[in-house]
């Protein structure tokens, strides 16, 4: 079975600074999807990047960006110029497009300082 | 666009009331939908699952159940609340590739 592993319970970062985020996964699959989400005090999920399996460039979305390393099923999210709005609890997700459902770590929470 | 509401927002029951948390997704069609369960400070645990009208996968054996009556209608039941059904419920929508899920505003079920 499939498994999502975040091993940083809590994170913390110096606004305007960079803080990377941990997730691994466990996977007999070659062809999946992985995804991180923002979940702010509001409790609303917000999906913040996607990563395709197949593509080796990592996925990019304005300050954020992946380190997906397939070999070694390692999914890693680098949040540049830290903000205010960052903080948040974040989960990384794993999923395959014909199944539908997707895994879930069991987050990090992220706090950023003024 | 596509848009997921959810409602209640709020919700306290007392402990053996009925429970009926409703879902819509609006902008899209067939889509698949899911409901999930996650308590304070936990991880997301996926309740239902379903890939069409009438058609429902359970993830986690509980007095919960869903239905789904319309293509963009997700029923999330209860015939009688215990106090672990606390927490937040969320509902979200995928297309079958990518399956990115988008998620709705969530329900806060409190019950006493």
């Amino acid at each position: 079975a499939q498994t999502v592993t975040q091993s940083q319970p809590e994170m913390s970062v110096q606004e305007a600074e960079t803080v990377t985020l941990s997730c691994t996964y466990d996977t007999s699959e070659s062809d999946y999807y992985l995804f991180w989400y923002k979940q702010p005090p509001s409790r609303q999920m917000i999906l913040v990047i996607r990563q395709e399996a197949y593509k080796q460039q990592n996925a990019t979305e304005n300050r954020f960006s992946v380190n997906f390393q397939k070999a070694a099923k390692s999914f890693s999210l680098k949040i540049s110029d830290s903000q205010l709005g960052d903080a948040a609890m974040y989960f990384c997700a794993y999923g395959r497009g014909s199944q539908g459902n997707l895994i879930f770590g069991k987050g990090t929470k992220l706090s950023v300082k003024p | 666009s596509q848009t997921i509401h959810q409602w209640p927002a709020t919700l306290v029951q007392p402990v053996g009331s009925p429970l009926s948390l409703e879902c819509t997704v609006e902008g899209t069609s067939n889509p698949n939908l899911y409901w999930y369960r996650q308590a304070a400070g936990r991880g997301l645990q996926l309740l239902f699952y379903s890939v069409g009208i009438g058609q429902i996968s359970s993830e986690v054996p509980q007095n919960l159940s869903a239905s789904r009556p319309q293509d963009r209608q997700f029923i999330l039941s209860s015939k009688k609340l215990l106090l672990s059904d606390s927490g937040f419920y969320l509902c979200a929508w995928s297309v079958i590739s990518p399956n990115e899920q988008f998620f709705g505003p969530g329900t806060r079920l409190t019950v006493l």
